[in-house]
C-alpha cells in the first residue's frame, strides 16, 4: 500500500510569492491533516478534513494560508503572499475511517519551505 | 506551560542500554497517546499507540500513567539504529470525529558502540 506522498519535497521561494503544496493520503482515507514544523519547534497542527470538507481548521496561521481538497482526495495548501516565517517543514497525514484505527496518522514525508 | 513537554536530551547511551523517555501532557480529556520515531530530515513514523495503560513491542514498552498525566517510553538493549528523535503525542478528539494530535519538541537519542 503506497504512503501518504507530498510534493514538492523542497520549495525555495521570495517573500511575497505565492506556493502551493500538495498532499496525496493514503488511498480510501478520509481523513486528511496538515501540520508544519518551524526551526526549533514542535510539530504543530494547522487543519483536518474529512472527505472534501474542513472539520477544523483552528491551527491556520492567518488568512495567507488557504488549504482544498477538492473531491474529497488529494489536497493543496496555498500560501499567498508567503513571509519568511512561514518557513518550515510542512506534513501531512492521513487517517482511516475504521474506528479501532481511526486514531493513527501516519505522515507523509514532508515539504520543506524556504522563504527568502 | 506547553500542553506536551518533552526533554530534549540528547540522552547519548551505549549499545545494549536500557533507556527512558517521559512526556508530561497538561490537558486530562486527551484520549489516546503516540511514540513517533523522527529520522532527521524525514517524517514523524509511528511506532507505538498506548490506549490504556500501556502497551509493549519487542524491545520497546509505552507506558500510560492518566493520574499523573505523563507517558513513558523504554526501550531496552538498545541498537544503533535506535538513535533518532523520539516524539510524544497526545491525542484529542475533534468535532466531526477526526483526531487533533499536539507533540511535543521530541527527545534526541543518540546510540554509541
Amino acid at each position: 500500500e503506497a504512503g501518504v506522498t507530498q510534493f514538492p519535497s523542497h520549495s525555495v521561494i521570495e517573500k511575497g510569492q505565492t506556493v502551493t503544496l500538495r498532499c496525496d493520503p493514503i488511498s480510501g482515507h478520509d481523513n486528511l491533516y496538515w501540520y508544519r514544523r518551524v526551526m526549533g519547534k514542535e510539530i504543530k497542527f494547522l487543519l483536518h478534513f474529512v472527505k472534501e470538507s474542513k472539520q477544523d481548521e483552528s491551527g491556520m496561521p492567518n488568512n495567507r494560508f488557504l488549504a482544498e481538497r477538492t473531491g474529497g482526495t488529494y489536497s493543496t495548501l496555498k500560501v499567498q503572499p508567503a513571509e519568511l516565517e512561514d518557513s518550515g517543514v510542512y506534513f501531512c497525514a492521513s487517517t482511516p475511517t475504521v474506528a479501532d484505527r481511526g486514531n493513527e496518522q501516519y505522515f507523509g514525508p514532508g515539504t520543506r519551505l524556504t522563504v527568502t | 506551560r506547553k500542553e506536551v513537554e518533552q526533554d530534549p536530551g540528547p540522552f547519548n547511551v551505549p549499545e545494549g542500554a536500557t533507556v527512558a523517555f517521559n512526556c508530561t501532557y497538561s490537558n486530562s480529556a486527551s484520549q489516546s497517546f503516540f511514540w513517533y520515531r523522527q529520522d532527521c530530515r524525514k517524517e514523524p513514523k509511528l511506532l507505538m499507540s498506548v490506549y490504556s495503560s500501556g502497551n509493549e513491542d519487542g524491545r520497546f514498552t509505552a507506558q500510560l500513567n492518566r493520574a499523573s498525566q505523563y507517558i513513558s517510553l523504554l526501550i531496552r538493549d538498545s541498537k544503533l539504529s535506535d538513535s533518532a528523535t523520539y516524539l510524544c503525542a497526545v491525542n484529542r478528539r475533534l468535532t466531526g470525529g477526526g483526531n487533533k494530535l499536539t507533540f511535543g519538541t521530541g527527545t534526541q537519542l543518540k546510540v554509541e558502540l
